[in-house]
């Protein structure tokens, strides 16, 4: 099985400064026949279901402001908000869909300084 | 609007039986593939079991192989969750997940673009 490992655990970032997750796997979610990367981030606030964030690693689901953005490649990915505000304090989980079971990260939570 | 409700989560002891539903609204339920996702108390997200749209393939996580059983009823928009043979580490929330629809190569199971609000399942005696 394919173990998702993201890092920190844990973030505080002041308002209006960048955030940045690391999500890496244990092998390779490129898929070649397409070129594709087979990862998803999405984000939890407390006491809701996750939402769906980013797909392909890097297209934002609609609706999604624009300060969210994913990039990596192969087995290392990252999520960045560019200018954190209030409301984005919750949970992030990146999930890979290249095999089966599909596998989420342990989570980031991150907070405002 | 698309909408994912849960039923179903109680109190049941360890070796009990549950059964979930996940009733499905504004989108075409028989063409998109649906899971399972749990979550247990403060911890993460883990993927459960997996049903496809129109002939019914199953797929399910090692942890509740052979316990579990996922079906659906097109005709009800329905999904369902059996859960048998019940352990302390099946507590958790059950969450419904719609697949995205799009074409994945490869993919069995590929993101989850709509979840539902969760039902809590809680075994203990």
């Amino acid at each position: 099985d394919i173990v998702m490992t993201q890092s920190p655990d844990s973030l505080a970032v002041s308002l209006g400064e960048r955030a940045t997750i690391n999500c890496k796997s244990s092998q390779s979610v490129l898929y070649s026949s397409n070129n594709k990367n087979y990862l998803a981030w999405y984000q939890q606030k407390p006491g809701q279901p996750p939402k769906l964030l980013i797909y392909w690693a890097s297209t934002r689901e609609s609706g999604v402001p624009d300060r969210f953005s994913g990039s990596g490649s192969g087995t290392d990915f990252t999520l960045t908000i560019s200018s954190l505000q209030a409301e984005d304090v919750a949970v992030y989980y990146c999930q890979q869909y290249y095999a089966t079971p599909p596998a989420f990260g342990q989570g980031t939570k991150l907070e405002i300084k | 609007e698309v909408q994912l409700l849960e039923f179903g989560g109680d109190l049941v002891q360890p070796g009990g039986s549950l059964r979930l539903s996940c009733a499905a609204s504004g989108f075409t339920f028989s063409s998109f593939d649906m899971s399972w996702v749990r979550q247990a108390p403060g911890k993460g997200l883990e993927w459960v079991s997996a049903i496809s749209g129109s002939d019914f393939r199953t797929y399910y996580a090692d942890s509740v192989k052979g316990r579990f059983t996922i079906s659906r009823d097109n005709s009800k928009n329905t999904m369902y969750l059996q859960m048998n043979s019940l352990r302390a580490e099946d507590t958790a929330v059950y969450y419904c997940a719609k697949s995205s629809g799009q074409r994945v190569p490869a993919a069995i199971v590929d993101w989850f673009d709509t979840w539902g609000q969760g039902t809590l399942v809680t075994v203990s005696s």
